[in-house]
């Protein structure tokens, strides 16, 4: 398998700007979560799916941030419009339910999108 | 509130000289403990789980163990080639019978020197 993959892997944009970044996760993931890294506050998740069905969306930051998973292999994040402040690098994870409640399975990482606002 | 923390931000090792790094955690009814590597530009690249304390995993120069309030990534006479942010994750607790979110500490930034 190619692993998750994203795309583009850089975006350079200017403030108000549409910002549409995409991924496509593992085969057979019934999981797909996107993060975003700084410096200042490391990984922090913003959004993830489960069988194409977001769960939990708490750590969109506003709603100038969507995300969509029309199918089992593919999903978008936007961010509309696009601020200074949104400079960071995005990833895109998958993984597998765990085989039982009490179990988590590992994500595996796409190489990410770096995003600069200007 | 479940909260993982690593220590130390930064280390910086001569080759061949070895170490432990930390990372500590608070969660409800823990249910594993990740590791992972990542190198500049690239994705974290999973590298351990960990169930239950007193677990032991090595992988090369590395070896993880857990205990019910910590886990240590131990890296045995390094090489340059292992320079990279350590990251390491714990599943959230009470996460409402789906998978649930992964919360990472922020990382232990190795240097190796040859």
């Amino acid at each position: 398998d190619a692993g998750v993959i994203q795309s583009p892997r850089h975006e350079v944009t200017e403030m108000g700007q549409e910002v549409t970044l995409r991924c496509k996760p593992i085969s057979g993931h019934d999981y797909l979560f996107w993060y975003r890294q700084t410096m200042m506050r490391g990984l922090e998740l913003l959004i993830y799916f489960n069988n194409n069905v977001p769960i939990d969306d708490s750590g969109m930051p506003e709603d100038r941030f969507s995300a969509k998973m029309p199918n089992a292999s593919f999903s978008t994040l936007k961010i509309q419009p696009s601020e200074p402040r949104d400079s960071a690098v995005y990833f895109c994870a998958s993984s597998l339910s765990g085989s039982l409640l009490s179990s988590y399975n590992e994500q595996f990482f796409g190489p990410g999108t770096r995003l600069t606002v200007l | 509130e479940d909260q993982v923390t690593q220590s130390p931000e930064a280390l910086r090792l001569q080759e061949g000289e070895s170490s432990s790094l930390n990372c500590s955690y608070t969660v409800s009814g823990l249910r594993g403990l990740f590791w992972y590597r990542q190198d500049p530009g690239k994705g974290p690249e999973f590298l351990f789980t960990l169930y239950s304390a007193g677990e032991e995993k090595e992988k090369e120069r590395l070896k993880a163990t857990l205990t019910k309030k910590e886990s240590f990534l131990h890296i045995t006479a390094p090489k340059p080639e292992d320079s990279a942010t350590y990251l390491c994750a714990v599943p959230e607790g009470n996460y409402g019978g789906s998978q649930g979110n992964l919360i990472f500490g922020k990382g232990t930034k190795l240097s190796v020197k040859p």
